[in-house]
């Protein structure tokens, strides 16, 4: 079956160290995203890619990284720069290229904490 | 550039209909609806693309009115299984996604 895989479910992260959640998709496509969404709170959009080597900073970039070497990967380092990194992160991906139509299909999550 | 939506929450009996609006300072080219349950993922409802679209999904259905930069979501006869949080999206400049500010529906018996 195609979709999205997150891993870990659960991280846990102690103070200076950097982690790094995997999201691969096996749907074929284009776009991915990663969202933080903090307890009662929306979706905020942390990095997205629309191609392979390519990706854009969202509104909440500081202290995260990212990096698309492979169409199905797109993996999300959570640096020690990110000094509130407990969260439920959210990874998304959808054909769209440059493409607002199309409809984003969401991974099972990673909830992440601080040690 | 997110969206705006109103209310922020609802309580529902059972059989009883509800409204969610999604209001944006931005043009408004299509607009998304998700529903999240509390603890997972958001899943896809539908996208509305065009000015005065209505979409219906079971007894959930859409409306978009590309003029007032609105959509509405409407949710008729609900069901305890509609409980969540509802979030419509957009897509702003440099084709960066918006999630909405959400409403979160609570049905009871």
């Amino acid at each position: 079956d195609g979709g999205i895989t997150q891993s870990p479910k659960y991280l846990f992260r102690k103070e200076g160290q950097n982690v790094t959640l995997s999201c691969e998709q096996n749907l074929n496509h284009d776009a991915m995203y990663w969202y933080r969404q903090d307890p009662g709170q929306g979706l905020r959009l942390i990095y997205y890619s629309q191609i392979v080597n390519d990706f854009q900073k969202g509104d909440i970039a500081e202290g995260y990284s990212v990096s698309r070497e492979k169409k199905e990967s797109f993996p999300l380092t959570v640096t020690s720069a990110q000094k509130n990194p407990t969260a439920f992160y959210l990874c998304a991906s959808s054909t769209a290229r440059g493409n607002s139509n199309q409809p984003q299909h969401f991974g099972d999550g990673t909830r992440l904490s601080i040690l | 550039q997110q969206p705006v939506q109103s209310p922020q929450a609802v309580i529902l009996r059972e059989g009883e209909d509800a409204v969610i609006n999604c209001s944006s300072s931005k043009a408004l080219y299509s607009v998304h609806w998700y529903r999240q349950k509390h603890g997972e993922a958001p899943v896809f409802l539908m996208i509305l693309l065009k000015g005065g679209e209505q979409k219906g999904h079971e007894k959930i259905s859409a409306s978009f009115n590309e003029k007032k930069q609105q959509s509405s979501l409407y949710l008729t006869a609900s069901q305890l299984s509609y409980s969540g949080t509802y979030f419509c999206g957009t897509v702003g400049g440099g084709n960066q996604f918006y999630f909405g500010t959400g409403t979160s529906l609570t049905v009871i018996p």
